[in-house]
């Protein structure tokens, strides 16, 4: 399997779940990033992890948490979130790390989620 | 803080007919200038990227332009297909000790058979 992917495609969940969305690249790449795309809005950076070390996080609220094991994965567990949270998340990678966003960005195919 | 805006919002033409996107941002001080492809529901692609020190980038029937003094860039498709339909976003990245690549809302193109 090449590229990025992300896990699940589609969630559905309760304010008071706890769920994570996955994403695994393998691309060889060093850094590793979350944004967040909701109707008619640009895309929101969430986070941006360089060598497993977080080096951004875009005032998000800790209801988000993300995590990154190794450089290959990158988690996003989620609790007690509201209505407004559903949004397609995507997950990306590019090849240069150091908490600089430059070079080209890989996309995955996102995670649809739905906060009931 | 960098702005980044895409005219137009939506766009439909007839197959065949060749075809500009316009993106402008107000920091013209930009380090690359990038633009994707969304299908619906689905993540972006990446389709050209043009580093500042170039004035355009070419792939197949794309061809994409930078203007860094008047803060713009075009996206320039030839012979448009229907299977070109999709959502086209442009984002750059700028800033100075902290990057930040910066997204606009994207131009949604139709192109009818």
């Amino acid at each position: 399997e090449t590229g990025v992917t992300q896990t699940p495609r589609h969630l559905v969940m309760g304010m008071t779940n706890k769920k994570s969305l996955k994403c695994e690249q393998h691309l060889g790449h060093n850094a590793m990033y979350w944004y967040k795309q909701s109707a008619k809005k640009p895309l929101e950076l969430m986070f941006v992890y360089s060598l497993e070390e977080r080096v951004e996080n875009n005032s998000v609220p800790s209801r988000f948490s993300p995590e990154c094991p190794n450089s290959s994965h990158l988690f996003l567990h989620l609790h007690t979130l509201q209505p407004e949270d559903s949004a397609l998340y995507l997950c990306a990678s590019s090849p240069t790390g150091t908490g600089l966003l430059t070079g080209e960005l890989f996309f995955g195919e996102g995670s649809r989620l739905t906060v009931l | 803080k960098q702005e980044v805006t895409q005219i137009p919002a939506a766009l439909s033409v007839p197959e065949g007919e060749n075809l500009v996107l316009n993106c402008s941002f107000t920091d013209s001080a930009i380090y690359n200038l990038q633009w994707f492809r969304q299908d619906p529901g689905k993540g972006l692609t990446s389709l050209l990227l043009i580093q500042s020190s170039q004035r355009e980038q070419t792939s197949g029937r794309l061809n994409a332009s930078l203007d860094k003094s008047s803060g713009r860039s075009t996206l320039y498709i030839a012979a448009s297909q229907p299977g070109d339909s999709a959502t086209y976003l442009c984002a750059s990245l700028s800033g100075g000790s902290n990057y930040k690549l910066t997204f606009g809302k994207g131009t949604l193109l139709t192109v009818n058979p």
